[in-house]
């Protein structure tokens, strides 16, 4: 079935740095693309981006477009999310998902880690 | 950029039907994807491509989508539907995946 789990977030100041991790199992990482979506709390779900299997291609949502960059380790089973700039409105659970026919549905989604940009 | 709006709440007894319509412009034309997230928990896929089941969900599930309204149906409502529901669609025109505005299903 395939697990997804979600790591490094928590409280960073306005204009700092993150980077977030998924680490993927049970599943062939490599044939899947991947998702970030965030949620703000108490808010609707938001995508953020998108990346191809290989890597080599990728999307952004335009709220975070300039300032995070998506990235995969298929080697490692990884995805990540680098976060540059953080604002306020950045504050978010984020959730990593995979895509097995690209471009459609997330069959399998992470439990979520909480990003909180406050000073 | 494409827009999805859906009710932000729809009440229904249980064992009746419940209908969540999500609307965007001729999204009839477009792959709709529907979620489930209960509070604190991750979303669940539970319609994809309009009307087709992932493993695992109920029957009580099912979609329709055609012209500018996509819907999801839950029959024979329980009172462990009790969520908040999303769809989805990839925006081919931007290369933007986007969700829906959320309606939360309240079991009376």
């Amino acid at each position: 079935q395939g697990q997804l789990a979600e790591s490094g977030g928590g409280l960073v100041k306005p204009g700092g740095s993150l980077r977030l991790s998924c680490a993927a199992s049970g599943f062939t990482f490599s044939d899947y693309y991947m998702s970030w979506i965030r949620q703000a709390p108490g808010k609707g779900l938001e995508w953020v981006s998108y990346i191809s299997t290989s890597g080599s291609t990728t999307y952004y949502g335009e709220s975070v477009k300039g300032r995070f960059t998506i990235s995969r380790d298929n080697a490692r089973n990884s995805l990540y999310l680098q976060m540059n700039s953080l604002r306020a409105e950045d504050t978010a659970v984020y959730f990593c998902a995979r895509d097995l026919r690209g471009f459609r549905e997330s069959d399998r989604w992470g439990q979520g880690t909480l990003v909180t940009v406050s000073s | 950029s494409y827009v999805l709006t859906q009710p932000p709440s729809v009440s229904v007894a249980p064992g009746q039907t419940a209908r969540i319509p999500c609307g965007g412009n001729n999204i009839g034309r477009e792959n709709v994807h529907w979620y489930q997230q209960k509070p604190g928990q991750a979303p669940v896929l539970v319609v994809f491509d309009d009307n087709a089941r992932p493993s695992g969900i109920p029957e009580r599930f099912s979609g329709s989508n055609s012209g500018n309204t996509a819907t999801l149906t839950i029959s024979r409502v329980e009172a462990g539907d009790e969520a908040d529901y999303y769809c989805q669609v990839w925006d081919s025109a931007s290369d933007h995946s986007v969700f829906g505005t959320g309606t939360k299903v309240t079991v009376l």
